[in-house]
């Protein structure tokens, strides 16, 4: 079946430096969401992007969609303490029945040393 | 508006009892999904209904799970009988038929069973 795989699993990061995070798929997507995860919070959707090479920007945040539509990356610049979560990216299976059905990555949990 | 309601907030039991979570998705969302967060697993989708009929039942761990969807506005995740390995964070999620995709995940119903 179809799996979302994530690297790195856990981000520590030095406030103010830069880090990316990625996200493959053993198969093409649709398109490819990002979510974050504040802890003891609930997953709240970031971003989506659905065109091969696409590359979407949030402030600090920078989304890109590959050229294959296999993978995704999250570069996060000059990283602060409001950044610390999870971050997960989610792919829509490809097969109609399937719907709305969303695969989870197992997130990249971010720590920040101020 | 209001998002996705989950009650209770937080749960705890003994083994063996019986635990009812429920959900109430936004209003007009036709899709609705549970999920079931732990450090070991990560989020696993148990199942998820269209139009209020389950569509997708294979991430229910046994058949101590059941899920139902009487309406469009509400649904319920029934353990019974409940076991320690329950223990979890259990989310709602519901979303929209469209090309979109994404979810709208309630604050979680944390879950301990002793």
């Amino acid at each position: 079946g179809q799996q979302v795989m994530q690297i790195p699993q856990y981000q520590h990061v030095q406030e103010g430096e830069d880090f990316t995070t990625y996200c493959n798929s053993s198969t093409t997507l649709s398109n490819i969401q990002w979510y974050k995860q504040r802890p003891g919070g609930h997953p709240v959707f970031l971003i989506q992007l659905v065109k091969s090479g696409e590359v979407k920007k949030q402030k600090r945040l920078t989304f890109q969609f590959g050229e294959a539509k296999k993978n995704s990356s999250l570069h996060i610049t000059a990283t602060q303490t409001t950044d610390v979560g999870t971050y997960f990216c989610a792919g829509p299976k490809m097969i109609k029945a399937a719907g709305n059905k969303l695969t989870f990555g197992g997130g990249t949990r971010v720590l920040v040393k101020p | 508006d209001a998002g996705v309601i989950q009650s209770p907030r937080h749960e705890v039991t003994e083994m063996g009892q019986e635990v009812t979570l429920r959900c109430k998705p936004i209003s007009g969302h036709d899709y609705l999904f549970w999920y079931r967060q732990t450090m070991m697993r990560g989020l696993e989708l148990l199942i998820y209904f269209n139009n209020n009929v389950p569509i997708d039942d294979s991430g229910m761990p046994e058949d101590r799970f059941s899920a139902k969807m009487p309406n469009a506005s509400f649904s319920t995740l029934k353990i019974q009988p409940s076991e320690p390995r329950d223990s979890a964070v259990y989310f709602c999620a519901s979303s929209l038929a469209r090309q979109t995709y994404e979810q709208y995940f309630g604050p979680g119903t944390r879950l301990t069973v002793t």
